[in-house]
């Protein structure tokens, strides 16, 4: 069975400072996904990695994937309030018996001044 | 595209009732996700189809809860009777193909509707 899991499940940040989300997952996956989400409103998503050692960046937020350790990493370079909202990894077997997309917790960042 | 259409917004029901959610998916799109999200539980996988074909439905959580997609461009979530329990907003997400990422590269990311904000009364 295919879980995901991501730490922290909380996030507290200072504008300015560096952060980490990590995702964790038990099985061979094909894609990792990260998704933003802000109150309220729906799934948006952020980043695809496909293979080992993909790295993908936009603007404050850089992604990487490490399928030997089956972790994704979701870096937060120098926070800012925008950044605010909860954060979902994601994973997917589309080539294995399960084409199915199952969703860590999320991560609930919050940005303080 | 107009992106995954889903209604209605917001459903208030009483429980007993039955209550159906639509989903409309980007066109072209292959799969098709329904997920529920709470607050306890996050977001929770229910079924998916490939090709209008359940695949795995191993996450809807009872009896009461059926899907269907007659056709690519429709699918349904059904739930009857409501429970209170059954609170929750309700997702519904498309992707294409893994095949569209070697023909068309594009990604094979999901893109989520709206969804719908259940209160069961």
């Amino acid at each position: 069975e295919l879980k995901v899991e991501q730490n922290p499940l909380f996030l507290s940040m200072q504008e300015g400072k560096n952060y980490t989300i990590y995702c964790n997952y038990s099985t061979t996956s094909d894609r990792l996904y990260w998704y933003r989400q802000d109150p309220g409103k729906s799934l948006e998503s952020l980043f695809v990695l496909l293979s080992n050692g993909a790295v993908k960046q936009e603007g404050r937020l850089m992604a990487s994937l490490d399928t030997k350790a089956r972790l994704s990493t979701l870096h937060i370079t120098a926070a800012v309030h925008d950044l605010s909202a909860t954060y979902f990894c994601a994973v997917s077997n589309y080539g294995g018996s399960q084409g199915n997309l199952i969703f860590g917790k999320g991560t609930k960042l919050s940005v303080k001044p | 595209d107009a992106g995954v259409i889903q209604s209605p917004r917001h459903e208030v029901t009483e429980m007993g009732q039955e209550v159906t959610l639509r989903c409309k998916p980007i066109s072209g799109h292959d799969y098709l996700f329904w997920y529920r999200q709470t607050m306890m539980r996050g977001l929770e996988l229910l079924i998916y189809f490939n090709n209008n074909v359940p695949i795995d439905d191993s996450g809807m959580p009872e009896d009461r809860f059926s899907a269907k997609m007659p056709n690519a461009s429709f699918s349904t979530l059904k739930i009857q009777p409501s429970e209170p329990r059954d609170s929750a907003v309700y997702f519904c997400a498309s992707s294409p193909s893994p095949w569209a990422e070697i023909l068309l590269g594009v990604n094979t990311e999901a893109f989520f509707g709206q969804g719908t904000r259940l209160t069961v009364v």
